[in-house]
């Protein structure tokens, strides 16, 4: 029973790099999200998927990209890394939107990402 | 940007105390919830309260909602030092479908 898995856990970027944070949760769930988590700052939503083929932006969507291929799993992928996406990642889902909002999403454990 | 504001940013108390943080919001709500975040984890969900009620209880938590004064509170009675966690409120708006999440409280209990 993994929940909501993140991998990496730790990654050092230099600027202009490109990488996938990965997300994957064995819940069945449709709905899934990514948030940055920064120093005295919410957790701000980034993009949201409500099932697969599925994407839409969030509060702070630029210079992120998602694909929802599977249920299962939700990538986000930084283009091109700038020193202000070093953050905290969180990948949360739930069965739908709907009833995350009503009953709580399940958090992955976070991505430490540095962009140097 | 945010819409929960919690209160105070840290909190640090002994063993046994209760702990009592504050949750403001600035827009209308469908519910508020409030998650546990321990150091290096991802958030726990721990108790949602809908707009309707009042005040809500599960285990040694106690949330109460003002939908007047747009403030809730989270009383976690008798603390222990496994309480050791960052608290964040967030709030439900169903006219646009968005959850925001506040910055968080830091409360340390020390043994």
């Amino acid at each position: 029973n993994a929940g909501v898995t993140q991998t990496p856990k730790f990654q050092v970027l230099k600027t202009g790099q490109s990488m996938t944070l990965q997300c994957a949760q064995d819940m069945n769930h449709e709905y899934m999200s990514w948030y940055r988590q920064d120093p005295g700052m919410g957790l701000r939503l980034i993009h949201y998927s409500v099932g697969a083929g599925i994407t839409d932006q969030g509060e702070v969507p630029n210079g992120y990209n998602v694909s929802r291929s599977t249920t299962e799993d939700f990538p986000l992928r930084l283009l091109s890394a700038a020193p202000s996406q070093t953050s905290v990642y969180f990948c949360a889902s739930s069965y739908s939107r709907t009833r995350g909002a009503n009953y709580g999403y399940t958090f992955g454990s976070g991505t430490r990402l540095t962009v140097v | 940007s945010q819409q929960g504001e919690e209160d105070p940013q840290a909190l640090s108390i002994q063993e046994g105390e209760n702990a009592t943080m504050n949750c403001s919001y600035k827009t209308s709500i469908n519910n508020l919830q409030w998650y546990r975040q321990n150091s290096g984890r991802g958030l726990v969900h721990l108790i949602l309260i809908r707009s309707n009620e009042r005040e809500k209880h599960s285990g040694r938590l106690r949330v109460t909602l003002d939908t007047s004064k747009k403030s809730s509170s989270l009383l976690i009675t008798a603390s222990r030092a496994a309480d050791t966690a960052s608290y964040f409120c967030a709030t439900f708006s169903g006219n646009n479908n968005d959850m925001r999440f506040g910055a968080g409280t830091r409360l340390t209990v020390k043994p």
